[in-house]
């Protein structure tokens, strides 16, 4: 069956560290987005791709990147964790834009 | 860029009862309202959209209504259930290039016995 993914599950990393979170589906979605969550702030766009090559700032990109170098996968990466970091990390994905997104399992990253 | 403010942020109703979630946005170009459904532990799922030119849209116990020109649509839940307790968010969106989502912070709903 077709799904989105997300890797690692939990992480826990120290201040000034890269990190890079993982991000794949299996449904030829051309959008993809990465959002964050914490509480009393809902979720929180960070970057979004809406197609190969396709990058752009959401609300809260700072200290964040993304690449799209296909359509499976958009990488998270923290260029230099900051504790401000620590939070619940959701990607997910449509077929088409204004149609339903799908969120995968999330990750939980802490940082220390 | 555009603003959606929910309430209630928590909202406990008996079983039966029925639940009314409230939001508002901004951006008059929004035209796509999106509810998700976020249990204990799991990811959002969609739950009901509704889009600008329609009013009303129902499933089963649960309907969204819309009114363009206060800028705020609500998410109704009769009938309540215990598996109907949860965080439920709204969103909205725009046509066009800007067409990401932008999220409420959120209602945890509660359905006691």
């Amino acid at each position: 069956d077709a799904e989105i993914t997300q890797s690692p599950r939990h992480k826990i990393t120290e201040t000034g560290r890269q990190v890079t979170l993982a991000c794949h589906q299996t449904w030829n979605h051309n959008n993809m987005f990465w959002y964050r969550q914490d509480l009393g702030h809902g979720l929180r766009l960070i970057h979004y791709s809406y197609g190969v090559q396709d990058t752009n700032k959401g609300e809260v990109s700072d200290g964040y990147s993304v690449s799209r170098s296909n359509t499976e996968d958009l990488p998270l990466t923290l260029e230099s964790a900051a504790s401000s970091q620590t939070s619940v990390y959701f990607c997910a994905s449509s077929l088409q834009r204004q149609e339903t997104q799908y969120f995968g399992p999330g990750t939980r990253l802490l940082v220390l | 860029g555009e603003n959606v403010e929910q309430h209630p942020s928590t909202l406990s109703v008996q079983e039966g009862d029925s639940a009314v979630i409230k939001c508002t946005y901004s951006d008059s170009a929004s035209n796509y309202f999106p509810w998700y459904k976020q249990e204990l532990g799991k990811r959002p799922q969609l739950i009901i959209d509704i889009r600008s030119n329609v009013g009303e849209k129902k499933d089963q116990r649960i309907a969204v209504t819309l009114n363009k020109t206060a800028k705020h649509f609500s998410l109704h839940i009769t009938e309540t259930q215990p598996e109907d307790s949860a965080v439920y968010f709204c969103a909205a969106s725009m046509t066009g290039t800007a067409s990401k989502l932008t999220f409420g912070t959120g209602t945890r709903l509660q359905v006691t016995l």
